[in-house]
């Protein structure tokens, strides 16, 4: 079973300011047909988790640019260029490249 | 616009069982890959298990040592999640999570959630 690492598990940010999430694979989440299938979900406080980020980076519909995932084989990143209010919330990976799905245990960012 | 809308809240007895249900609506239910994805209390995300309507494909994670039952109506765009011989360590929010099986592109639409509480 591939197993997610993510780092850190909190993560404190100044408003306007950049932040950066990693996530690493036990096992290399490229696919035959070059895709990386790992994606990135924002859950915020006391709603369902939304999709952010997937094959690794491309963003979802309505995603705001200043998103962005990045990386290939076993490592990643989530960077988010200019940190506001609204980006306050619990960030998982998750593999998709084969079953069990398996996602990272999450990282807390919250506005300094 | 695609909407995966569960049933409401549980109350239930240890050893006992429980269904939660996820109808589909506005999106290619044909088309899907369904996810039934557990939170416990200030924790996670949980994969449970997978199931593909269209293909009748269904895989589990071997954590619920098949304890967990996922099935589709076709017919009713409606998937269902059965889990069985209930403990407290049960007790979480239970979501439902779809995405396109022939264009992935993530689990791009969420269920609300359904809350499941396990007590004696």
């Amino acid at each position: 079973d591939i197993v997610m690492t993510q780092s850190p598990p909190s993560l404190p940010v100044t408003p306007g300011e950049p932040a950066s999430i990693s996530c690493r694979s036990s096992q290399s989440l490229r696919h035959s047909n070059g895709n990386h299938y790992l994606e990135w979900y924002l859950q915020k406080a006391g709603q369902s988790p939304q999709l952010l980020i997937h094959m690794a980076s491309s963003r979802a519909s309505g995603v705001p640019d200043r998103f962005s995932g990045s990386g290939s084989g076993t490592d990643f990143t989530l960077k988010i260029s200019r940190v506001e209010a609204e980006d306050v919330g619990v960030y998982y990976c998750k593999q998709a490249l084969q079953t069990p799905i398996a996602f990272g245990q999450g990282t807390r960012l919250e506005i300094k | 616009q695609a909407q995966l809308v569960q049933s409401g809240a549980e109350v239930k007895k240890p050893g006992s069982s429980v269904t939660v249900s996820c109808k589909a609506t506005g999106g290619p239910f044909n088309r899907y890959t369904i996810s039934w994805v557990r939170q416990a209390p200030g924790q996670g995300l949980e994969w449970m298990g997978r199931i593909i309507p269209n293909l009748d494909i269904v895989d589990y994670s071997q954590n619920f040592q098949g304890r967990v039952t996922i099935s589709a109506v076709k017919s009713t765009t409606t998937a269902y999640m059965e889990l069985t011989s209930l403990r407290s360590e049960d007790t979480a929010v239970y979501y439902c999570a779809s995405g396109d099986h022939y264009n992935y592109y993530g689990m791009d639409v969420w269920g609300q959630g359904t809350t499941v509480t396990v007590s004696s």
